[in-house]
Formats: C-alpha cells, sequence, structure tokens
C-alpha cells in the first residue's frame, strides 16, 4: 500500500521563475492539503484540495496555485518565485474533510530558490 | 503571530527517562490537538491527540497532557528510547476545518 507520494524530491529554480510540485495521496484518499515548512519553522497550511476544488486555504498570495486531478493527485504550482519561497513543500492526504481524521503526509519536495 | 508555540528548540533526556516536550497555544477555539514525529528526509507521522474535552490521553509510552485553562500541553515519553529521537510539533486545529497549525518544533535527542 503505497504512501503519499511526493515529486521531484529536490529542485533548484531561478527567482522569478515556475514551478509544479505533484502529490500522489495514500491509497483510498480523496483529499489533499499543502504545507510549506521553511527551515526552522514548522508546517505552514497552504491549501486543501477536495472534490477537484480549493476548499480552506491559508494566509499565502495567489502566487501559490493548486489543482487536483480526478484520480485525487495534486498539484502545487507557485509562480514568480522569491528567495523566501525557499522551502520543504508537504503534501498530506485524508479520506474526506473536517471532523478527526488521520493526514499522512508524503516525504516532501525541497525546493531552492537562487 | 504564533498561535502554537513550542519554546524549547531542543531537549536532551537519557535513555530510559522520561521525556517531556511542552506546548503552548493562544487560540481559544482549537478543541483538537496533536502531536507528530519526524524524523530527517521524512515527513511528519502522527503520533497521538487529544480531544479538547479530555484532559490526558495515553497510547503505550506516550501520553499527552491538556491544560485548558493554561493553554498548555505536554508530551511525556516514558521510557525515553534511542528511535525517539527526532523532531516532534505540537500541533493544533478547530475540529470543524481541516487547517493545522504547526508549532515550530522540539528536537529531541536521547543519550545514551
Amino acid at each position: 500500500d503505497a504512501g503519499v507520494t511526493q515529486s521531484p524530491t529536490h529542485l533548484i529554480k531561478t527567482r522569478g521563475q515556475q514551478v509544479t510540485l505533484r502529490c500522489s495521496p495514500k491509497s483510498g484518499h480523496d483529499t489533499v492539503s499543502w504545507y510549506q515548512q521553511a527551515l526552522g519553522q514548522g508546517p505552514q497550511f497552504i491549501f486543501q484540495y477536495y472534490e477537484e476544488e480549493e476548499r480552506q486555504r491559508g494566509n499565502f498570495p495567489d502566487r501559490f496555485s493548486g489543482h487536483q486531478f480526478p484520480n485525487y493527485s495534486s498539484e502545487l504550482n507557485v509562480n514568480a518565485l522569491l528567495l523566501g519561497d525557499s522551502a520543504l513543500y508537504l503534501c498530506a492526504s485524508s479520506f474526506g474533510t473536517g471532523g478527526i481524521r488521520t493526514i499522512y503526509f508524503g516525504e516532501g519536495s525541497w525546493l531552492t530558490v537562487v | 503571530d504564533q498561535q502554537v508555540k513550542q519554546n524549547s528548540p531542543s531537549l536532551s533526556v537519557q535513555e530510559g527517562r522520561i521525556s517531556i516536550l511542552n506546548c503552548d497555544y493562544t487560540n481559544s477555539m482549537f478543541d483538537y490537538f496533536l502531536w507528530y514525529k519526524k524524523y530527517p528526509a521524512e515527513g511528519p507521522t502522527f503520533l497521538i491527540s487529544i480531544s479538547s474535552i479530555k484532559d490526558k490521553n495515553e497510547d503505550g509510552r506516550f501520553t499527552v497532557f491538556l491544560n485548558k485553562s493554561a493553554k498548555h500541553l505536554s508530551l511525556h515519553i516514558v521510557p525515553s528510547q534511542p528511535g525517539d529521537s527526532a523532531v516532534y510539533f505540537c500541533a493544533a486545529k478547530i475540529i470543524v476545518y481541516d487547517k493545522i497549525i504547526f508549532g515550530k518544533g522540539t528536537r529531541l535527542h536521547i543519550l545514551p
């Protein structure tokens, strides 16, 4: 049973470029959330996708956007990259939304912006 | 504005002794609290949780205590084992929402 898988594992981008990160949820899960973890910080909620729609959003600018596909996989897109976007991006999945649910995190994608 | 605070960046404990990790929160709307454990190069792993209607929850060597009046929770690990060396994140949420608010983490070192 595959857990949450993310790609790529590491990548380096230049300021101003755009990046797309990908996530496949754990088998049986239909909800995907994205978190940003900067160095020395805890993960910060970016947004959540359920039924191919953005359901909840954290305090991130519109440069951060996402998508969920019919197979429940998801993409995180970041436009006009800034140095401050350098972080570990974590994808988490669960079944359904709201309530008490165990969410499972992937290993993350390390983004370095130079 | 840090709604979940872990004021100890690191903690060293002798193997076999008790590890106590502390966490404070400011948002009184939080009604569910969680602890996650993270090893390097891995994503956070759920460890234990507690609802705001309880003051204690145990799972094996792990116990979480909640003091709502003080807006404080703690994680006790007894006895501490070498494999417990990791970063521990305290987190909180409002049950009806899925957004989880994390603290900055405490790095626990278990000494031989």
